[in-house]
């Protein structure tokens, strides 16, 4: 099993739709959580950290469930713009701090 | 100026040769990273360095070497290329776990 799985997609959705993504961790010790956005054939930059008590940023909301391991993004209202790769991250503290990257969700906004 | 800068951007070379990507930063950040990234595995950390005298190998770092030249500096070598290390390569620094700062990356692809 992977460290941390996430469905590839595509997700096709209309602009003006809302779509959530999840991402599931196997190590109970992970302590930090992120997601990153990658444009096709570009680096990855950071979209949002993910706090336990869930946060929103804009039309962008992540949430953290520790005791079923997964973290979400929901993205509302989706624009044309926001067609990308989300990369979840999960950083595991244990001795020197791991970090793990997902293999990515790809969202696909129509017009 | 771009604050990470990855050289060469693109590289085609043969099975057997010796290949050295750089990597400069500007960010004063003392954390340095190289990942690979394939379709379907996401981003996997070669190697990391948390300063000048002090390098990690990651989850990947069979058939790789680094060099951490000075704090904004950070070599990625393979010393026998073969073709399963073509690639897209990244670079990133960091400061602390948060937050990390990718290059544009560099496509390699061994012949």
């Amino acid at each position: 099993r992977k460290e941390v799985e996430q469905d590839p997609g595509p997700f096709n959705v209309p602009e003006g739709a809302t779509v959530a993504f999840n991402c599931t961790y196997s190590n109970s010790a992970s302590q930090s959580f992120f997601w990153y956005r990658q444009d096709c054939r570009k680096e990855p930059k950071l979209l949002m950290s993910v706090y336990s008590s869930g946060n929103e940023d804009g039309r962008f909301t992540a949430q953290l469930n520790r005791a079923s391991q997964y973290i979400s993004l929901l993205i509302r209202d989706s624009k044309l713009s926001d067609s990308a790769t989300y990369l979840c991250v999960v950083i595991t503290h244990t001795g020197r701090r791991a970090l793990t990257f997902g293999s990515g969700t790809r969202l696909q906004v129509q017009p | 100026d771009a604050d990470v800068t990855q050289t060469p951007r693109n590289r085609i070379t043969k099975t057997g040769k010796r290949i050295m990507l750089e990597c400069s930063q500007t960010k004063g950040h003392d954390r340095m990273y190289w990942y690979r990234q394939d379709p379907g595995l996401g981003l996997r950390l070669i190697y990391y360095s948390f300063d000048v005298k002090d390098i990690n190998k990651g989850e990947i770092s069979d058939g790789y070497s680094v060099s951490r030249q000075a704090q904004a500096k950070f070599s990625l070598s393979l010393e026998s290329a073969i073709p399963n290390q073509t690639a897209l390569y990244f670079c990133a620094t960091s400061v602390g776990v948060d937050e990390q700062f990718f290059g544009p990356g560099t496509r390699l692809t061994v012949l």
